[in-house]
């Protein structure tokens, strides 16, 4: 149990253009999703929290309007980079727990965007 | 602010041997979590163990088993009869009342054969 997939698990892109990554929870509902953004060899950086149904909500320093998070059901998180640049290029990570383990978060397998 | 604190940035163990990875950690809360996180070359980021901060007993999954010293805002862990599989990157985590993870750096872990 508690398995959580995303998708793409790659993806190359032109500088300027958006990429839109999901994130779903498959066998349990998610009432809140996390993303994450991590660098080689560092720790994970909290980006956004997410939650089904509201806004989400952005860390300090990361952009809402270049980072936009949409929940729109218990199993569904995307995260859309807009107007990707090449500094944006690393990997995401997305998070969800359970409504019954708050505590306990469960990752999905990641994405690594380069963008050119 | 809750901070962790991962001191050693590489380990490394015999295969077959016990290794423990310290972690130690900050906070004004009476009621969190803790865990481990194992991230290897995949970059999957697998729950190892965690540990509710109300219990004494101190957590075990297998050969993985943590030592959690709450007066001394220390929690461990022990891998015993480290396979070459172990191989990774282990994240100490904490988490309470605001249920965001906060992570320390991470540790490398090599197993030798």
């Amino acid at each position: 149990g508690a398995v959580v997939s995303q998708h793409p698990s790659r993806v190359i892109c032109k500088s300027g253009t958006s990429v839109k990554i999901e994130c779903r929870s498959l066998d349990f509902q998610a009432t809140t999703m996390f993303w994450y953004r991590q660098f080689p060899k560092k720790s994970l950086m909290l980006m956004a929290t997410s939650n089904e149904g509201s806004k989400a909500t952005y860390e300090q320093g990361v952009e809402k309007d270049k980072f936009l998070i949409n929940h729109a059901s218990l199993t569904l998180s995307t995260l859309t980079v807009t107007s990707a640049h090449p500094e944006d290029s690393s990997f995401y990570i997305c998070s969800a727990v359970a409504g019954n383990d708050k505590e306990t978060q469960y990752f999905g397998p990641g994405t690594r965007l380069l963008v050119l | 602010a809750q901070t962790v604190t991962q001191s050693q940035p590489e380990m490394s163990v015999q295969e077959a041997e016990t290794v423990t990875l310290s972690c130690t950690y900050d906070t004004s809360e009476s009621d969190y979590y803790l865990f481990w996180y194992k991230q290897p070359p995949s970059r999957q980021m697998i729950l190892v163990i965690r540990q509710e901060a109300y219990k004494q007993q101190n957590a075990t999954e297998n050969r993985f088993s943590v030592n959690f010293q709450k007066a001394a805002k220390s929690f461990s862990l022990k891998i015993s009869d480290s396979q070459l599989g172990d191989a990774a990157m282990y994240f100490c985590a904490y988490t309470g009342a605001n249920s965001k993870l906060t992570f320390g750096k991470g540790i490398t872990l090599s197993v030798r054969p």
